[in-house]
């Protein structure tokens, strides 16, 4: 069975520019979370979706914070424009069934200069 | 904020058991005890759960006391591949996961 599958596994950009992550979660899986990590924390849920539609966003910085499961299935992230506190590891989440075990991709480490 | 206390590292010889505390006083009834793990520059790892009674899978044992206030994870014969965070979680079902910061596991040859 394949993972979750992230990318691009590694991203630098400069404050103020805008950026983008991929996640395509195992399929099947209903819903599909991302989450934050920076360095030396754990990881922090940025959004939920069930199918196509947001559960929880509580904690998404909305006013640079974007994210969309179209067709849910796979899921974009995006960051418009970035802050340099917004380096950290961006780890994508998926499981079968709304807060069931969950299956984590690699994540994409995101630098910004 | 996480609703578990940690330490914040530990070592265990190669070959022995590794017991990973976990103190959880407030835990209410309806809460599980999850525990993921997430080695270098990987995703976190689910390994376990339990609610009361003590559950063993092919990767560890989850050990709650009775009081439902703390519990160990018991990885059997702990290998080098075992170096990692662990993350010892209360939720309920329905609620999402927060991680606190975890014990950093160290497996020394």
């Amino acid at each position: 069975e394949a993972g979750v599958a992230q990318s691009p596994r590694y991203k630098i950009i400069e404050k103020r520019q805008s950026v983008a992550f991929w996640c395509n979660p195992i399929s099947g899986h209903a819903t599909l979370y991302w989450y934050q990590q920076i360095l030396g924390q754990g990881p922090k849920l940025l959004i939920q979706f069930q199918n196509n539609g947001v559960v929880d966003d509580s904690q998404l910085p909305k006013d640079r914070f974007s994210a969309e499961r179209l067709k849910g299935v796979d899921s974009t992230l995006k960051i418009q424009p970035a802050k340099l506190e917004d380096s950290a590891v961006y780890l994508c989440a998926s499981s079968l069934v709304a807060q069931g075990e969950q299956y984590f991709g690699p994540g994409t480490r995101l630098t910004v200069t | 904020d996480a609703k578990t206390t940690q330490p914040p590292s530990m070592d265990c010889a190669e070959g022995r058991a590794a017991n990973l505390p976990c103190n959880h006083s407030t835990i209410s009834g309806n809460e599980y005890v999850y525990w993921y793990r997430q080695i270098h520059s990987q995703g976190p790892q689910y390994i376990i759960h339990g609610l009361k009674n003590n559950e063993t899978n092919e990767m560890a044992s989850l050990i709650i006391t009775e009081d439902r206030k703390s519990s160990t994870l018991i990885l059997p014969h702990a290998t080098l591949r075992d170096t990692a965070v662990y993350y010892c979680i209360v939720r309920d079902r329905d609620d999402k996961i927060i991680f606190g910061k975890g014990t950093r596991l160290h497996i020394l040859p």
